[in-house]
Order: structure tokens, then C-alpha cells, then sequence
């Protein structure tokens, strides 16, 4: 089945600091992909929309400038965090939509665990 | 609006039992997918069934079994002789276009405990 990998899967930062996290769909071109994330022991919320090519949309109270999206190609989507502090400490994760076909496909990656010190 | 309500926060039964997870949702589109997910503690979600509006057929697979109700608006989940391996946080989800844009919207989470 379609994959979508996550990289990386943990990541512990110091205060200030940037972070990046990559999306890649291995096996499909995502014209769409997705990320979420998610405090401790709550769910999962969406974050932004990234379509290829063009400025990916924010849910609303997601700082955009806090959280840059880059959909560059239809198989790779950057997450960064720029000048992370310890509340953005969290878990994000990142889905990518399988456009072909008639049924709906999405595959999740297997997300990343961001800690600011 | 779209929106996915798990009423049940926690949920402890013993090994062996049947339980079955509660889902309603709510969408004005009429093309939509319903999703289950497990989250077991390391963290990763773990896709277990997609159903699309337009088939209500209830489905089995293995231990697991969903029964999808339009009328009421409902995608309840149920795993038969539960294990402790099936101790993890199950999300329900749902996805509708056009209106919902293909964005994945989900329930606040079921924590299921199998005790041994």
C-alpha cells in the first residue's frame, strides 16, 4: 500500500531554534497533503493544507509565520518551526491525499515528536 | 460545518469482552468518508477502515466490525474478544467534500484499556 514517510520521528531543540520536518509520499504524488498536530493525550488537530505549488492554508489561530509550509513538489511537504519554543512542544504528523481513483485516499505519516528545552 | 463526536473519553474492559466504540458526525456534504484509526503508545496512527457515504454494508474484519448508520448519523466500531494488544487511543474521522475540502476532521479520541 501507499507510504508516506516522516522524518524525523523525534526531535529535541533548543528554545529559539528552527526545526524542519519533511512529508514525502513514496509511492503516489500528493497534490494535497496535511498537518496536524497533537498534545498529549488529545486528538489530532488540523494545522494547515498544503497543496502543491502554491501557499498552503491555515486553519484559523495557526500562526503562519510560526509554522512555514513549503509543498515544492507533489511528493514532498516541509513543516518548519521557526524560533520553536517549549509550547510548541508536541506531536505532528502529516497525511498525504492519493487524488486517483474514485475513493478517497489518505495515509498518514508515522508522525514527529517535537521537544523545545 | 463538519464535526466528529466520541462521547466515550475512557473505556476499561477485561480481555475477552466485546466493546464497542461510539462515532456521530455531522456534515452538510453528501459525498464524505468516515474513518477509524488506532494509536497505539508509540504514537503512530494506525489506519483500519475507510467507508465511503454511499455504502452503508456493515463490515468484518477479523475481530473488528463497524456498523454504519446514515439515519443516524453514526460509525460505531466494535472489537469482539477483546486482547491487551488492543489497548490504544482509537480516533473515528471523517473527510467531505467538496464543502470540507478533503481536510480530515477527528473525534477527540477513545482511550481503550484491555486488562489482562
Amino acid at each position: 500500500g501507499a507510504v508516506v514517510s516522516q522524518h524525523p520521528s523525534r526531535v529535541i531543540c533548543k528554545s529559539g531554534t528552527s526545526v524542519k520536518i519533511e512529508c514525502r509520499s513514496l509511492d503516489f504524488q500528493a497534490t494535497t497533503m496535511f498537518w496536524y498536530r497533537q498534545f498529549p493525550k488529545q486528538s489530532l488537530m488540523l494545522m494547515a493544507t498544503s497543496n502543491e505549488g502554491s501557499k498552503a492554508t491555515y486553519e484559523q489561530g495557526v500562526e503562519k509565520d510560526k509554522f512555514l509550509i513549503n509543498h515544492a513538489s507533489l511528493t514532498l511537504s516541509t513543516l518548519t518551526v521557526t524560533s520553536a519554543h517549549p509550547e510548541d512542544s508536541s506531536f505532528y504528523i502529516c497525511s498525504a491525499r492519493d487524488p486517483t481513483g474514485v475513493d478517497e485516499k489518505l495515509f498518514f505519516g508515522s508522525g514527529t515528536q517535537l521537544s523545545v528545552l | 460545518a463538519q464535526k466528529v463526536t466520541q462521547a466515550q473519553t475512557e473505556i476499561s474492559v477485561v480481555e475477552k469482552e466485546d466493546v464497542t466504540l461510539d462515532c456521530v458526525y455531522e456534515t452538510r456534504d453528501t459525498t464524505y468518508y468516515l474513518f477509524w484509526y488506532k494509536q497505539p503508545p508509540s504514537g503512530e496512527l494506525v489506519f483500519l477502515i475507510r467507508r465511503n457515504s454511499f455504502d452503508e454494508q456493515n463490515e468484518i474484519s477479523g475481530r473488528y466490525s463497524w456498523n454504519f448508520q446514515k439515519s443516524t448519523s453514526s460509525f460505531n466500531f466494535t472489537i469482539t474478544a477483546s486482547q491487551v494488544v488492543d489497548s490504544a487511543v482509537y480516533f473515528c474521522a471523517l473527510s467531505g467534500h467538496p464543502t470540507g475540502g478533503f481536510k480530515t476532521i477527528f473525534g477527540a479520541g477513545t482511550r481503550l484499556f484491555v486488562k489482562a
